[in-house]
């Protein structure tokens, strides 16, 4: 029963190439993000959405291209892969409103570019 | 930026009590505190919140100073399963879903 579930666990993949990792939840919530830790391990935000929205979106370059087809999806495409988008990218979700205190997150793609 | 400051390690026997301190020195009146960890190659995991009271759950204990200048989370028994980077957070949760905003962390060690 999984609430958050990431694919693939691992990627890797030669600089230049197009990737996407995929997100679902089944908790019902209303809320996704998705968020980068580097190999020095800081944990930032990239993106959030709500009801297949985008609400924020943090500086991250146009390769990066989240996709939400409904609220229990949130994909993340990378064009043009870098070395320095090594990293592993957790997806987490939530309810949307005031006073929401929980975020639960996925397992983590560890994505590695060669 | 994170608005907290936390000691980079700590260890702590299994069985004992692990005290995590965090400073938030500019916490404003509607930001609330929170704290989650990260077991290695896991994601973080929402452990507690509060406001300006002490809180319980089956977790932990979070202590939050009269100022809300400072807060302790406290594993009341902390067994090997708890060894973690904890990440003590700031945030407002009155203007909708505003992303967690992680800092450094305290790298728990529970030392058999």
């Amino acid at each position: 029963d999984t609430a958050v579930s990431q694919t693939p666990k691992y990627l890797v993949t030669q600089m230049g190439n197009d990737k996407s990792i995929k997100c679902e939840q089944n908790l019902g919530h209303d809320t996704m993000y998705w968020y980068k830790q580097d190999s020095k391990k800081f944990l930032k935000i990239m993106f959030s959405y709500n009801n297949k929205e985008l609400i924020i979106n943090e500086t991250v370059p146009n390769r990066f291209s989240p996709k939400s087809p409904d609220k229990a999806h949130l994909n993340l495409h990378i064009n043009s892969l870098e070395l320095g988008d090594s990293a592993v990218y957790f997806c987490a979700s939530s309810r949307w409103g005031d006073r929401v205190h929980e975020q639960y997150f996925g397992p983590g793609t560890r994505l590695t570019v060669t | 930026d994170a608005k907290t400051t936390q000691p980079p390690s700590m260890d702590c026997a299994e069985g004992r009590a692990a005290n995590l301190p965090c400073n938030h020195s500019t916490i404003s009146g509607n930001e609330y505190v929170y704290w989650y960890r990260q077991i290695h190659s896991q994601g973080p995991q929402y452990i507690i919140h509060g406001l300006k009271n002490n809180e319980t759950n089956e977790m932990a204990s979070l202590i939050i100073t009269e100022d809300r200048k400072s807060s302790t989370l406290i594993l009341p028994h902390a067994t090997l399963r708890d060894t973690a980077v904890y990440y003590c957070i700031v945030r407002s949760a009155l203007s909708g879903n505003t992303p967690l905003v992680f800092g450094k962390g305290t790298r728990l060690s529970v030392i058999a």
